[in-house]
């Protein structure tokens, strides 16, 4: 059975940044890349980048480049993205996800992880 | 970025009535297949593929559940609606860098 399980809610101050793991099970984790994807409160889905976990390439969403880093470790098939200088606005809950379809970077995304409660206070 | 417009943004039909939800798209989403995704979102659960290229249910999604259209306009239907279809729905579009529409509150 595939399963993505994340850390747990994190509070961290303006400017810090954070990590959020993301340790998948079931499956050849080199064999599909692994999205990160938000939601604000109240608000919609958000992707904010991809890694390829065979080749290491990363794609990210033009709003975070320069602020996030997406990482994996096939060793222990978990993947991690890291927010650096963290806004109040940064507030959501941070969702890894399986690229259903592979290593293409163009996939819908299932399953998704528990989510992950990242609150930015000021 | 391509721009997925759903309406309505809120809907309420009685238990054992058709919702239908529509999702347009900015660009079309065509390319041999539609790379078009639904998912469903239930407050405190992470979201649950329902479609992919655009009408593929997923093993388990109730057959009640279909999903249609090409190009740019794309339609999710639920025949008849139960209580547990409650929740928000969401489309998705892959065609390029990930986008997803506003979300669809269904309630009964």
């Amino acid at each position: 059975q595939v399963h993505l399980l994340q850390s747990g809610p994190v509070v961290k101050k303006a400017g810090a940044s954070v990590t959020v793991s993301c340790k998948t099970s079931g499956y050849v984790f080199t064999m599909y890349g692994v999205s990160w994807i938000r939601q604000a409160p109240g608000q919609g889905f958000e992707w904010m980048g991809w890694i390829n976990t065979s080749e290491g390439h990363r794609n990210y969403a033009q709003k975070y480049q320069g602020r996030v880093t997406i990482t994996a470790d096939t060793s222990t098939s978990t993947a991690y993205l890291q927010l650096a200088n963290l806004r109040p606005d940064d507030t959501a809950i941070y969702y890894c996800a399986r690229d259903d379809v592979g290593l293409t970077g163009r996939s819908w995304f299932a399953p998704w992880g528990q989510g992950t409660l990242v609150t930015v206070s000021s | 970025d391509i721009v997925l417009t759903q309406s309505p943004d809120s809907l309420a039909v009685s238990l054992g009535e058709r919702a239908t939800i529509h999702c347009k798209s900015s660009q079309s989403l065509l390319f041999n297949n539609n790379y078009l995704a639904w998912y469903q979102y239930k407050i405190g659960q992470p979201p649950r593929l329902l479609f992919y290229w655009a009408s593929t249910r997923v093993y388990g999604v109730p057959n009640r559940f279909s999903g249609s259209g090409s190009g740019t306009d794309f339609t999710l239907t639920i025949s008849s609606l139960q209580a547990e279809d409650v929740g928000l729905y969401y489309c998705q579009q892959h065609f390029s860098t990930p986008t997803f529409g506003q979300g669809t509150r269904l309630e009964i």
